[in-house]
């Protein structure tokens, strides 16, 4: 079946530091990818997202490129603020569609002034 | 942008109580709702998906019968644990979306305790 593995954390950065969070993936054909923001208190948020090969999801600074060579989507972000505090979920989803998505365990960010 | 709002945030209760758990979309239609769980240190894991006006589609391994979900209209769904046990203690969430062509929007998720 479909599964995500991406670092436990957590990781702790100083405000202005490059950030890099490793997912890797396991589906078979071309699924959908994502990664989910929770910040403190509130829901899970969608940050950004690829549907196919070589596509680059950004926003707010963070960017993801899906790799299907090295099943890979790794969040980056070249210089990270303290309001980036959050807990960050790779996600994945059949192709074409947003239901039954997948899950990584999340990863602990936490940025020091 | 798409709320969705959950309650309660928290709950504490005997073993063999019942809870239910809200779940409303505030500002579109939501034609699917899912509830997931999560586990200490463990990833969301999708329990159920349920469509308006029809019954669940339960995850392998959870038992219907111990998690009640209901989906009587198009902007709230609930779930209910019937007969708690400290097991059954987790963080649970749940989304929604208008159509299987729209992003899944979550609730801010309820931290569940059993004594």
């Amino acid at each position: 079946g479909n599964s995500v593995t991406q670092m436990e954390g957590p990781v702790t950065l100083s405000e202005e530091a490059f950030l890099t969070i490793n997912c890797t993936y396991t589906a078979t054909g071309y699924p959908s990818l994502f990664w989910y923001v929770q910040y403190p208190g509130e829901g899970l948020q969608l940050l950004l997202k690829a549907t196919k090969a070589d596509d680059k999801g950004s926003n707010k600074g963070f960017e993801a490129t899906y790799r299907k060579e090295t099943t890979s989507f790794h969040l980056e972000k070249g210089s990270v603020q303290v309001s980036d505090s959050a807990v960050y979920f790779c996600a994945l989803s059949a192709p074409g569609g947003y239901q039954k998505v997948t899950f990584g365990i999340g990863t602990k960010l936490q940025v020091i002034p | 942008g798409a709320v969705v709002s959950q309650h309660p945030s928290r709950v504490i209760c005997k073993s063999g109580t019942s809870v239910k758990i809200e779940c409303r979309s505030l500002d579109f239609q939501a034609t699917t709702m899912f509830w997931y769980r999560q586990f200490p240190k463990k990833s969301l894991m999708l329990m159920a998906t349920s469509n308006e006006g029809s019954k669940a589609t339960y995850e392998q391994g959870v038992e219907k019968d111990k998690f009640l979900i209901n989906h009587a209209s198009l902007t709230l769904s609930t779930l209910t644990v019937t007969s708690a046990h400290p097991e059954d203690s987790s963080f649970y969430i749940c989304s929604a979306q208008d159509g299987n062509d729209q992003p899944q929007h979550f609730g801010d998720g309820t931290r569940l305790s059993i004594l």
